[in-house]
């Protein structure tokens, strides 16, 4: 079956580690893109890849990075310095910069 | 910068019409966007219309599309405690971001 796979869908971590949160798909699409949810809130961009090897800042990067060395894959890592990295984050693809976006089920990201 | 503004909260009775209303400020927007997120999950696309049209019709949901007033609308007829959750109105926008979501209406559907 063809989707969007994120994982893990839970994860905890002590303040100050980086952490890294995977996302592959095997749709064969060119875009990625990283999005942070908040409670009660819609969806915000951290980053976004249109090509394999590139990848653009979104509203919100600071304190994340991403690579995508992969078609299939990119992955996000939180680091020490975003300030409030407890979130839900989700995944999306497309198959181009201006077609439907495809997401994942999300990971529950919680710093304690 | 382009911004897509709706409704927090909507509740309906099982059984009557919802519609979920949406206006984006983006008028070279190609394609515009309706996503339905349950508790606890990611986004899935229910429908989406093109710029050029006014109407789209799937089932029990009904996209309309005042181009002029940028306003956008997604009506479920008969609905169902099945169809409470959020839903996100979108648009693909400028610059390269490909999308621009609104905040999400949550719909309540009462028995």
């Amino acid at each position: 079956d063809g989707g969007i796979t994120q994982s893990p869908k839970y994860l905890f971590r002590k303040e100050g580690q980086n952490v890294t949160l995977s996302c592959e798909q095997n749709l064969n699409h060119d875009a990625m893109y990283w999005y942070r949810q908040d409670p009660g809130q819609g969806l915000r961009l951290i980053y976004y890849s249109q090509i394999v090897n590139d990848f653009q800042k979104g509203d919100i990067a600071e304190g994340y990075s991403v690579s995508r060395e992969k078609k299939e894959s990119f992955p996000l890592t939180v680091t020490s310095a975003q300030k409030n990295p407890t979130a839900f984050y989700l995944c999306a693809s497309s198959e181009t910069a201006n077609t439907e976006a495809f997401f994942g089920q999300g990971t529950r990201l919680t710093v304690v | 910068g382009e911004d897509v503004e709706q409704s927090l909260f909507l509740s309906v009775r099982e059984g009557d019409s919802s519609v979920i209303n949406c206006t984006y400020t983006d008028s070279s927007s190609t394609y515009l966007y309706w996503y339905k997120q349950e508790p606890g999950a990611g986004l899935q696309l229910l429908t989406y219309i093109f710029s050029n049209m006014d109407m789209k019709q799937d089932q029990r949901l009904t996209v309309l599309l005042n181009k002029k007033d940028k306003h956008l609308s997604l009506r479920i007829a008969d609905t169902q405690t099945g169809d409470s959750a959020i839903y996100f109105c979108a648009e693909n926008g400028n610059y390269g971001q490909n999308f621009v979501f609104g905040p999400g209406t949550r719909l309540s559907v009462l028995p």
